[in-house]
């Protein structure tokens, strides 16, 4: 069926290391894809999206691209600091605007 | 500073209680979503309404959950009676589909965490 697969958690790096999340994802067409980011205690928050094929999102310092050949939308990020520490989702979307979220990443980032 | 607002933040309830949870979406939005945050399952959407009127509850268990839009400045998930695998943490999100494909940002509230003992 339809959905939204994301690495394993956690990961674990040292501040200023480079940062891949992979995310992959099934379905027909060409949905629209996010990255969200989840605070301790909070709700999500969109980091990035990317609407359509070879689009890449970017924002904070992430990006991620959005490859159709590969079916993936992962996140990446040259040089990670302790704040970037947090839980980090894909989603796709799917009819009627509704999100389909993977199961998240926890990153944890170390001085 | 506009934002999703839930309440309560927190609950704590003895199973077979009534349990009643409350958004208030952002202003304008026309969207609003409630999804259930579990370590196992991650983030499930429960029911979802636009223009106040139901979309879809499929992922809501229907024999003791239920979802409303008493009004657009309010959305209630409403659980009866209370389980201890309904533990979880409790989202509402709310948004504005943009231009033809809908695509827009959620904006999310900080759940309400249940706890059924």
């Amino acid at each position: 069926g339809n959905s939204v697969t994301q690495m394993e958690g956690p990961v674990t790096l040292s501040e200023e290391a480079f940062l891949t999340i992979n995310c992959t994802y099934t379905a027909t067409g060409y949905p629209s894809l996010f990255w969200y980011v989840q605070y301790p205690g909070e709700g999500l928050q969109l980091l990035l999206k990317a609407t359509k094929a070879d689009d890449k999102g970017s924002n904070k310092g992430f990006e991620a691209t959005y490859r159709k050949e590969t079916t993936s939308f992962h996140l990446e990020k040259g040089s990670v600091q302790v704040s970037d520490s947090a839980v980090y989702f894909c989603a796709r979307e799917d009819s009627g605007y509704a999100l389909n979220f993977g199961k998240g990443t926890s990153l944890l980032v170390t001085p | 500073d506009a934002r999703v607002t839930q309440t309560p933040r927190h609950k704590v309830t003895e199973m077979g209680q009534e349990v009643t949870m409350r958004c208030q979406p952002i202003l304008g939005h026309n969207t609003v979503f409630w999804y259930r945050q579990t370590m196992m399952q991650g983030l499930e959407l429960l029911a979802y309404f636009r223009n106040r009127a139901p979309l879809d509850d499929s992922g809501m268990p229907k024999d003791r959950f239920s979802a409303e839009m008493p009004d657009a400045t309010l959305a209630t998930l409403k659980i009866q009676p209370s389980e201890p695998r309904d533990s979880a943490v409790y989202f509402c999100a709310s948004g504005l589909p943009t231009g033809g494909t809908g695509t827009g940002e959620l904006f999310f509230g900080e759940g309400s965490r249940l706890t059924v003992l």
